[in-house]
């Protein structure tokens, strides 16, 4: 079965640093790859996305993920984090006609 | 061209009550997911609609849930009988096609029940 795993919970930062967040997956076909982030009392955004090609993909407000599939992976990151970035970020893959969605990582910025 | 609806963003609802909670996708998309979101928790899928039609719900409790997607109106997702287990966030997301596979999520339903 497939699963998604975020191995932080929670990862504190100082502003203007670099941020890399972790995600593992599980699943036996090509996967298809998501990054949420959620704010607080919000709904959630797509970051970005991993269908195929390229296995470094450029998303929204600064954000990028690698595509590893040795490793399972499907990291984010962030080269400068703005304070702004403060919220909780959950990885997931398409497993039929659903997501499955990582625990989350809340990320906090600290001035 | 606005995004995925849902309402009430908060409903409270004590124990035996029905809960209702509708979703709206964006303009163009014909298909709908609801998730559940428990406190401290990732979401969980629960049901896949098309109009008029249930495509998936494997991720729905057996009893007390269910989800339909008329022809005209909102996608409503009904829990009978509430009971404290039930408090959670639930989530719409809505596609245009089957084959596309971004999810857009609405704001959210914040369920309470007492």
């Amino acid at each position: 079965a497939q699963s998604v795993t975020q191995p932080d919970i929670h990862i504190t930062v100082s502003e203007g640093a670099s941020l890399e967040l972790r995600c593992n997956y599980s699943y036996g076909a090509t996967p298809y790859l998501f990054w949420y982030v959620q704010s607080p009392g919000q709904g959630l955004q797509l970051l970005l996305k991993y269908f195929s090609g390229d296995t470094l993909v450029q998303g929204i407000k600064g954000f990028e993920a690698e595509f590893k599939r040795s490793q399972s992976s499907f990291n984010l990151r962030k080269p400068s984090v703005h304070w702004s970035d403060a919220a909780e970020y959950f990885c997931a893959v398409r497993a039929g006609n659903m997501l499955t969605f990582g625990g989350g990582t809340r990320l906090m910025v600290k001035p | 061209n606005a995004g995925v609806m849902q309402n009430p963003r908060h409903l409270v609802r004590r124990r035996g009550q029905e809960a209702r909670l509708r979703c709206s996708p964006m303009k163009g998309h014909s298909h709908v997911y609801w998730y559940r979101q428990l406190p401290e928790e990732g979401l969980k899928f629960m049901v896949y609609l098309q109009k008029e039609n249930i495509i998936d719900e494997s991720g729905m409790p057996k009893e007390r849930f269910s989800a339909e997607f008329p022809k005209e109106g909102p996608s409503i997702l009904r829990i009978q009988q509430v009971v404290r287990g039930d408090s959670a966030a639930y989530f719409c997301a809505s596609s245009p096609t089957r084959g596309v596979w971004e999810q857009y999520f609405g704001p959210g339903t914040r369920l309470t029940v007492t």
